[in-house]
């Protein structure tokens, strides 16, 4: 079964600098990666997806990389805020159709000001 | 963007209740939702796949008679908990996809249940 890693230690940078979050999984590639972020006692919030066939996505401070080779996704929120401070949790969608993801356990991300 | 909306955020039971929650998409038709757990600093756990007009798909290991799902409509999924015991509590979310192929999940706000 796919098994998905994401540091469980949490990421603490400084306002301003870009934050970088790692997604490695052990099996097949997805069909797509999604990134989520979730606060604390909240249900968490879809961000952005890649597709396999992607190497880059971009949305607006967010950018997300996907290397199938290395089976690793990057995560980066540039010029960050104390408000961007949350988990992000990756997730895998399979291929063949089968469009359930699989979440990995999130990495919590402290901005300090 | 595609909205669902649980209900109630938060319930305290005493063991050996039932508890409903709801799970509402507002503006899309949903045919499956899902239902997950959360434990602290654990990832999510998909309980069960939520199928309108048919029976739930539940994941192995969790109990079908332990949480009813039901989803009457196609925007309304229910989890009822049943004889709730403390072993119960945690953070329940439900979620669904408005039909993209993409496949990305619209998640409810969450239902932090206690049993005393």
């Amino acid at each position: 079964s796919q098994k998905i890693e994401q540091n469980s230690e949490a990421l603490n940078i400084q306002e301003g600098k870009t934050a970088t979050l790692t997604c490695n999984y052990t099996n097949y590639s997805p069909a797509y990666l999604q990134w989520y972020r979730q606060d604390p006692g909240r249900g968490p919030v879809f961000l952005l997806l890649i597709r396999e066939n992607e190497k880059e996505k971009r949305k607006e401070r967010l950018k997300v990389t996907f290397d199938t080779t290395l089976k690793q996704s990057l995560f980066h929120i540039t010029a960050s805020q104390p408000a961007d401070s949350a988990t992000y949790l990756c997730a895998l969608a399979p291929p063949g159709g089968s469009y359930i993801p699989t979440f990995g356990r999130g990495t919590s991300l402290i901005v300090h000001p | 963007g595609a909205v669902v909306s649980q209900h109630p955020s938060w319930v305290i039971c005493k063991s050996g209740t039932s508890v409903k929650i709801e799970c509402r998409s507002l503006d899309f038709q949903a045919t499956t939702m899902f239902w997950y757990r959360q434990f602290p600093k654990q990832s999510l756990m998909l309980m069960a796949t939520s199928n309108e007009g048919s029976k739930a798909t539940y994941e192995q290991g969790v109990e079908k008679d332990k949480f009813l799902i039901n989803h009457a409509s196609l925007t309304l999924s229910t989890l009822t908990v049943t004889s709730a015991h403390p072993e119960d509590s945690s953070f329940y979310i439900c979620s669904a996809n408005p039909g993209t192929s993409t496949g990305e999940l619209f998640f409810g706000e969450g239902s932090r249940l206690t049993v005393l």
